[in-house]
Order: C-alpha cells, then structure tokens, then sequence
C-alpha cells in the first residue's frame, strides 16, 4: 500500500530534551515536507526537500533541523525543544515539483506536547 | 507576499449543496489545491486547479478564476461524511512553496 509513515504517533516530552520524528515513504517520490498545524493558524511550511541530499528552510525552521541522506526517509530534528513547539506535525510527499505540481500525500500526524 | 482567505466555519444540511470560497494573492501562482481533513486526521488531496474553468469529481467540483485570485469547492447532495475541514492551497513557483489557508470547517447537519 502506498502510504507516509510517521513515528511516534503521540509524544510527551521536557524541554530541552533532543527528539526526532521519523518519516518515510513508499511511492518513490522526489519530494518532501515537514508541516505543523496549529489551532488558527493553518498548516506551515517547516522544512522541504526536492530530492536526496537537497533541503530547503519552510516558512517556520526556526528549532527544527532536517536530513535527507535517502530518498525514502525525511527525519524531524528537535535539538532542543520549547514549549511553544507543542504541535500536530505532518510529512507529506510528492513526485517532483517541476513544471507541474503534483498533490501531496500526507502522514498520519505526530503530535507532541513539550512541557 | 502570499495570503489566502477562506471563511473558518460553515453550516449546512445533508442532502443540500454548499460553496467554499477561496480568495488568494501570490506572484508566482502555479495551481490550487483543495484539501480534506477530517478531525484528527491527515488531510487528504480533493482536487487541483491550474486553468480557469470548472473541475468536476463526483459531488465535488473545484473552480478557478486567476485573474481574480478567486476558488471555489462545491459539495453537492451533502452527506454526514462530508463534516471536515476543507483546505485550500496555493502553489507558487517563485518560491516552489505549498501556502495552505487556515481552512474551512463544515458541519452537515441531518
């Protein structure tokens, strides 16, 4: 089935304590992303990345880091958490962007509370 | 810049037709997108846009105007189901960016 995976689901941790969330993706697809959800505030842009090797700063990078060593897997960095990154985050991939935008398919969610 | 407005709360009955509007300001506009995410839930592709006219899917239909920055997702023959929140999204190849509004919450009622 093809799908975006996202690991953990659900996670409650202390500031400052270093995380990462996994992503990772089954279709082959060139491009991915990192998104939070915030009440009011719609879904924004954390971090991009049009192929391996290749990231890109969203409109919010501020605190999170991003590698992209295989094009399957898209980790989320939190070196050191603050509360007000306390979230619903999704990845989300695509074919390349190119000349022509492609939908992007969504992970499940992860969302966690830094206290 | 980049703005996108769409209404926060919408109400209807099933069985009945609605329209979300969308209205968007980008320099580089290259597609909109309408989403579907129910509570809890990953949002989930509707329909994509690039050309002016209307788009039709089944009960839902996507239309574009981009010489007024203008969208519209309509819903028609309404079902408990369709209770979400509706996104619209527009990409822009000036900054290869996917700008999502705040999104529109539906409730359908019997």
């Amino acid at each position: 089935e093809a799908q975006v995976t996202q690991n953990p689901r659900y996670l409650i941790t202390v500031t400052g304590k270093k995380l990462t969330v996994t992503c990772s993706q089954n279709m082959n697809h060139e491009y991915m992303s990192w998104y939070r959800q915030d009440p009011g505030l719609g879904l924004r842009q954390i971090y991009y990345s049009m192929n391996v090797e290749v990231t890109d700063k969203g409109d919010v990078p501020e605190g999170y880091k991003v590698s992209r060593k295989e094009k399957r897997n898209f980790p989320l960095i939190l070196e050191s958490p603050s509360p007000n990154q306390t979230s619903l985050y999704f990845c989300a991939s695509s074919l390349s962007r190119g000349q022509r935008v492609h939908e992007q398919y969504f992970g499940p969610g992860t969302r966690l509370t830094v206290t | 810049g980049q703005n996108i407005d769409q209404p926060t709360e919408m109400t209807a009955t099933e069985g009945a037709i609605v329209q979300i509007n969308c209205t968007y300001q980008t320099s580089g506009f290259n597609g909109l997108f309408w989403y579907q995410q129910h509570a809890g839930e990953a949002p989930t592709f509707l329909s994509y846009n690039v050309l002016d006219g209307l788009e039709e899917k089944g009960r839902f239909s996507s239309f574009l105007s981009r010489s007024k920055g203008y969208s519209y997702l309509l819903l028609k023959e309404l079902q408990m189901k369709d209770s979400a929140s509706y996104l619209c999204a527009v990409s822009d190849h000036n900054t290869d960016k996917l700008i999502f509004g705040t999104g529109t919450r539906l409730q359908v009622f019997p």
